[in-house]
């Protein structure tokens, strides 16, 4: 069935180092992923997209790498911050239809 | 400019009342979304609103309903609350449908059925 799953759920970085977050996602046909980023009590927060006929894509400190012969998808944080403290989903969708999420990966900043 | 606006942000509700959650999706945004998010997990589809119509859906039972205003804001309505309804509902908005573009979300409303 439809899932999109994350390898680590939760992972500490040292403040200033570089984060990477894992995805895998089994539906090879999904055209279209976004990682989201969720802080508590709020609802999920777009960080940055990619369609399936890239293979990476950057935006202001976050970097989006897209394998699709493993179906793995990850998140670069650089220079990672005490603000970028939260839960990050990744979610797929084909066609823009509903998005199917992961679980979750926590990742805390320690300072 | 406003985002997703969702009302109430927290309910408390019997088991086996009924409850209507609101949304209004972001200016200039048509779709809207409904999702359900149980604590520590990631949000699960349950429908999709455009041009008033449900246009797709989740695996949630019938008891779960929806409507779409002209305005375009929306409401998601569940009957028969059962405990395990207990979740944050988040709405998202995009414009248009069946484009890749991505989801925006409102900050959802934490209901608690007891």
């Amino acid at each position: 069935g439809e899932s999109v799953g994350l390898h680590l759920p939760t992972l500490s970085v040292q403040e200033g180092d570089n984060s990477i977050i894992n995805c895998a996602y089994s539906n090879s046909a999904s055209d279209y992923f976004i990682w989201y980023k969720q802080e508590s009590g709020k609802g999920p927060q777009f960080i940055i997209d990619i369609r399936s006929n890239m293979d990476k894509r950057q935006g202001q400190r976050v970097t989006v790498l897209l394998n699709k012969t493993v179906k793995h998808l990850s998140l670069q944080i650089a220079a990672t911050q005490p603000g970028d403290s939260a839960v990050y989903f990744c979610a797929e969708t084909l066609y823009g239809n509903k998005l199917v999420f992961g679980a979750g990966t926590i990742l805390r900043v320690k300072s | 400019d406003a985002g997703v606006t969702q009302s109430p942000t927290h309910l408390i509700k019997t088991r086996g009342q009924q409850v209507t959650l609101r949304c209004s999706p972001k200016s200039g945004h048509d779709t809207v979304s409904w999702y359900q998010q149980a604590l520590g997990q990631g949000p699960q589809f349950i429908f999709q609103y455009y041009e008033e119509e449900e246009r797709q859906r989740g695996n949630f039972p019938d008891r779960f309903s929806g409507h779409q205003f002209p305005n375009y804001s929306s409401e998601l309505n569940v009957n028969a609350l059962l405990l395990g309804d207990s979740a944050l509902y988040l709405c998202a908005s995009r414009a248009g449908t069946g484009v890749n573009s991505p989801l925006h979300f409102g900050n959802g409303t934490r209901l608690t059925v007891t």
